[in-house]
């Protein structure tokens, strides 16, 4: 079975304009989960999205939004990018909402704002 | 807010030796943890997880603690083999929040 693939692999754009990222979780899973890791640090949590609404947010500021398609498939969006916006976004994928299933984790987007 | 800490970003350890990672956290509302692993240009991958209705978990060669008054927890690899150097991310979650900790990268030596 294939993993949770994520496209694009590498991303560059400039302050200011906006960015879509996408996720395909494993074939079966509801949940997909959004982290943000800058370089340096751990992944931090943005969104957690199951059977298509919005179950969990991190800290993140309203530029920051997702959705999830009824295939399960998600796509997280940013507004008016940021420098500081500037990170690896990795997408995980399990089978229900509870944190408590282990979650799959795709390669990641590398995203540079210049 | 780092609510969960790893305060070693590296570590070294001879091949067969015990390696253990440690990593603490603040909000006493985490009622599971978890430990991933990650390799360059991967995916975080899951190792081992506990509850916290548990203090130990076992499975293979690794072993992760957890003493919750102390707000702790820790994963021990025994015995350490090459393949595991990797950067080691301690995790928990409370509710529909879940937190990683900064990561340590562990190196073992042949």
């Amino acid at each position: 079975d294939a993993g949770v693939t994520q496209s694009p692999t590498h991303l560059i754009k400039t302050r200011g304009q906006q960015v879509t990222l996408r996720c395909s979780p494993i074939s079966g899973h509801k949940s997909v989960s959004w982290y943000q890791q800058v370089l340096g640090q751990g992944p931090q949590f943005i969104f957690q999205y199951y059977e298509k609404e919005e179950r969990g947010r991190g800290n993140f500021p309203d530029r920051f939004s997702a959705r999830q398609f009824p295939n399960y498939s998600s796509e997280l969006n940013v507004n008016a990018l940021l420098l500081g916006d500037s990170a690896l976004y990795l997408c995980a994928s399990s089978p229900t909402i509870q944190f408590t299933d282990t979650q799959y984790f795709g390669p990641g987007t590398r995203l540079t704002v210049l | 807010d780092q609510q969960v800490k790893q305060n070693s970003p590296s570590l070294s350890v001879q091949e067969g030796r015990i390696s253990i990672l440690n990593c603490d956290y603040t909000n006493s509302m985490f009622d599971y943890f978890l430990w991933y692993k990650k390799y360059p240009a991967e995916g975080p991958t899951f190792l081992i997880s506990i509850s916290s209705i548990k203090d130990k978990n076992e499975d293979g060669r690794f072993t992760v603690f957890l003493n919750k008054s102390a707000k702790h927890l820790s994963l021990h690899i025994v015995p350490s083999q090459p393949g595991d150097s990797a950067v080691y991310f301690c995790a928990a979650s409370a509710g529909n929040q879940f937190y990683f900790g900064t990561g340590t990268s562990l190196t073992v030596i042949p």
